[in-house]
């Protein structure tokens, strides 16, 4: 158990809609990861965030979106859905964002889109 | 651009046989390197990192990765695969911009483990 806990584990939602997904990182840890997992992309990083504020942003579609609460939890939003969207989106977590800190992952969202 | 090329997407050995998967990487500066492992319907477990120092790093579960500079490599062995092994091994390399980081990864290699 890496203390990473995401929700809910799998979702299946129709083309057009819209679903949240929530993280809640380790203990203690300011940054926030999202990864998205897909059979043709392989591990891309989407997007990151420290202590509230988003730090950068790697290949995340406008129609998605996140943000990470004062409380640190974070939340991926993604909207208007398409087929291509179905894969496993991981959230992680690391005490700060230095290279050297040791990024966890969670157990992942499984996402269809149907 | 950093990149991470895992050159074998499925490798099978023996149960007891010894285990390299490779990995091929680019950066222009000191990388920072890791192994993930990831078990079917699980998240990803590191399984070790490296940073500086000692080219050789040991991790959890048996495994040992080398970092060899010269290659721009860093393959993760095993001198005896369990069963337990058979998953799917990331590796990955920081990159640091701005003051973040985050992961690149390669492709993946899946590993079966035969009786």
């Amino acid at each position: 158990d890496s203390g990473v806990t995401q929700t809910p584990k799998h979702l299946i939602t129709a083309t057009g809609q819209r679903v949240t997904l929530r993280c809640s990182p380790r203990s203690g840890d300011l940054s926030v990861y999202w990864y998205q997992q897909s059979l043709d992309q392989g591990l891309q990083f989407l997007i990151q965030y420290y202590n509230g504020e988003e730090r950068a942003k790697g290949n995340i579609l406008e129609r998605f979106s996140a943000q990470q609460f004062p409380d640190l939890h974070s939340e991926l939003n993604l909207s208007s859905l398409e087929l291509g969207d179905s894969a496993l989106y991981f959230c992680a977590s690391s005490e700060g964002g230095h290279p050297g800190n040791t990024i966890y992952f969670g157990e992942g969202s499984w996402l269809t889109v149907v | 651009a950093q990149s991470v090329t895992q050159p074998d997407i499925h490798i099978t050995v023996s149960e007891g046989a010894s285990l390299e998967l490779r990995c091929n990487y680019s950066y222009g500066a000191t990388p920072y390197l890791f192994w993930y492992v990831q078990s079917p319907g699980q998240g990803l477990q590191l399984l070790l990192k490296y940073f500086s120092g000692d080219t050789l790093v040991q991790g959890i579960k048996g495994f040992e990765a080398e970092f060899k500079r010269s290659q721009s490599s860093f393959n993760l062995r095993k001198p005896s695969v369990h069963w337990s092994d058979a998953a799917e091994y990331f590796c990955a390399v920081a990159a640091v911009s701005g003051g973040y980081n985050k992961l690149i990864f390669g492709a993946g290699t899946r590993l079966a483990v035969h009786p």
